[in-house]
């Protein structure tokens, strides 16, 4: 049975801080990894992909994926209230379908 | 270009009754993928099609529950004799061509079984 781990949360930070959301998972040849964020009453949306270990930055996003721990994180720079949302943690392996965790509920406050 | 869209956004349905949701991937996907989503949880997979056929059919709860693309592009998520435990949000997404490409969803169909 193929896992995927999140903390819950919520988590909560203070505006312009970083906001750190781990997940692990339990398939040791999963190659794809994504992050995608959930608004309340919303379908998700993909904020971020990585297939290659190390970090991968776009604009305020930074994954960073270590296959050998098999730990893939997604970090926030500068949070802001309109980053509240569930990050959901997301692992493909091949031609398997994605597996998802059950998300992290990020609140960033003013 | 034109997302993933599905029909009906809301449905509500008595116990025991049959009902279809229906999903248009994005044009030129020959990759779509069912999940079911409850509430506090993460997308269950349900279904996924490549082309026409079910490449992988292994999250279909029970024999209640069937999906089809005929043509390769829409699909159509049937459920027979509705529980109340089948409620839930089902949402539909697309690909380019395999799992591991990044997966497009569509906004969902709110199930509720009374």
């Amino acid at each position: 049975q193929k896992e995927v781990e999140q903390n819950s949360g919520p988590l909560s930070v203070p505006e312009g801080a970083i906001a750190s959301l781990n997940c692990t998972y339990s398939d040791r040849v999963s190659q794809s990894f994504f992050w995608y964020r959930q608004y309340s009453g919303k379908s998700p949306e993909l904020i971020m992909s990585i297939y290659s270990n190390g970090d991968k930055e776009d604009g305020r996003f930074t994954a960073q994926l270590n296959k050998a721990s098999q730990y893939v994180s997604l970090l926030i720079r500068d949070s802001q209230p309109s980053d509240s949302a569930t990050y959901l943690c997301a692992v493909a392996s091949g031609n398997t379908p994605l597996v998802f965790g059950k998300g992290t509920r990020l609140s960033v406050i003013a | 270009g034109a997302g993933v869209s599905q029909t009906p956004s809301n449905k509500v349905t008595e116990k025991g009754k049959y009902v279809e949701l229906r999903c248009d991937p994005i044009s030129g996907h020959t990759a779509l993928y069912w999940y079911r989503q409850s509430l506090g949880q993460g997308p269950e997979f349900l279904i996924y099609f490549q082309g026409t056929g079910a490449a992988d059919d292994s999250g279909l709860p029970n024999d209640r529950f069937f999906a089809v693309r005929p043509e390769g592009s829409v699909s159509t998520l049937k459920i027979q004799r509705t529980e109340r435990g089948d409620s839930a949000v089902y949402l539909c997404a697309s690909s380019l061509r395999v799992a591991t490409d990044t997966q497009y969803f569509g906004p969902g169909t709110r199930l509720t079984v009374l």
